[in-house]
């Protein structure tokens, strides 16, 4: 089977920097993706990393290393609007499947 | 067209109803699949259909039928359901191999209340 693990809460405030945290195990690895979800709507797609390193995209980054199969995703200058869920998934096996992570509840403070 | 469309966005059926979720893309992706989601829990995987043929099914019980009748469509027929089967179920698509980008395009649900 595969596990992610995920912190379950973060706080934080406005203008911050948050890293939120994913650890996993897996079989099939292919990469890491990160989705943000709001109270009763659908996950969105933030980022995607094959390879290791640093992946950028506005206010989001997301950083890989396979070796340690660790993750994270790091969002700068919070806002109100980034008061979400953010899961990690895994795709697996030439992306025939994606897992996601337990999830983690970001809340943004004034 | 990057919309991944589900009807019914609301559904309530007693345990005896027999009811099918839709979803529709228009992207030309290859694979779709079925989530599963409980207020607070990760989406969980339940199936996955690759080039129209189920590919993925995670031991899901058999009153969730699965159906694919060409490339933009997917079904989910439900029979016999539980209380516990109440949940958000998600429909997402991707492009298949080597086009995939690691993401999935969602749409927005279908909430689902057996009573």
């Amino acid at each position: 089977g595969q596990s992610l693990e995920q912190p379950s809460e973060v706080t934080a405030v406005e203008g911050a920097i948050v890293q939120i945290n994913c650890t996993y195990q897996t079989s099939g690895f292919y990469g890491l993706s990160w989705y943000q979800q709001h109270d009763g709507g659908a996950p969105t797609f933030l980022s995607y990393n094959a390879l290791d390193g640093l992946e950028e995209t506005g206010r989001f980054s997301s950083f890989l290393s396979r070796s340690d199969s660790y993750g994270y995703l790091l969002l700068q200058e919070l806002q109100m609007k980034d008061s979400a869920s953010y899961f990690c998934a895994v795709a697996l096996y030439n992306f025939n499947k994606f897992y996601f992570g337990s999830g983690t509840k970001l809340n943004v403070k004034p | 067209d990057t919309e991944v469309t589900q009807t019914p966005k609301h559904l309530v059926m007693g345990m005896t109803n027999k009811k099918s979720l839709k979803c529709e893309q228009h992207m030309g992706h290859r694979a779709m699949y079925w989530y599963k989601q409980k207020a607070k829990k990760p989406p969980e995987l339940m199936f996955v259909y690759s080039y129209e043929k189920l590919s993925i099914n995670e031991s899901v019980p058999s009153r969730f039928s699965p159906e694919c009748p060409n490339s933009s469509l997917l079904n989910l027929h439900l029979h016999a359901l539980q209380p516990e089967d109440s949940a958000l179920y998600l429909c997402a698509s991707s492009p298949t191999g080597g086009g995939n980008t690691g993401e999935l395009f969602f749409g927005e649900g279908s909430r689902l209340t057996v009573l």
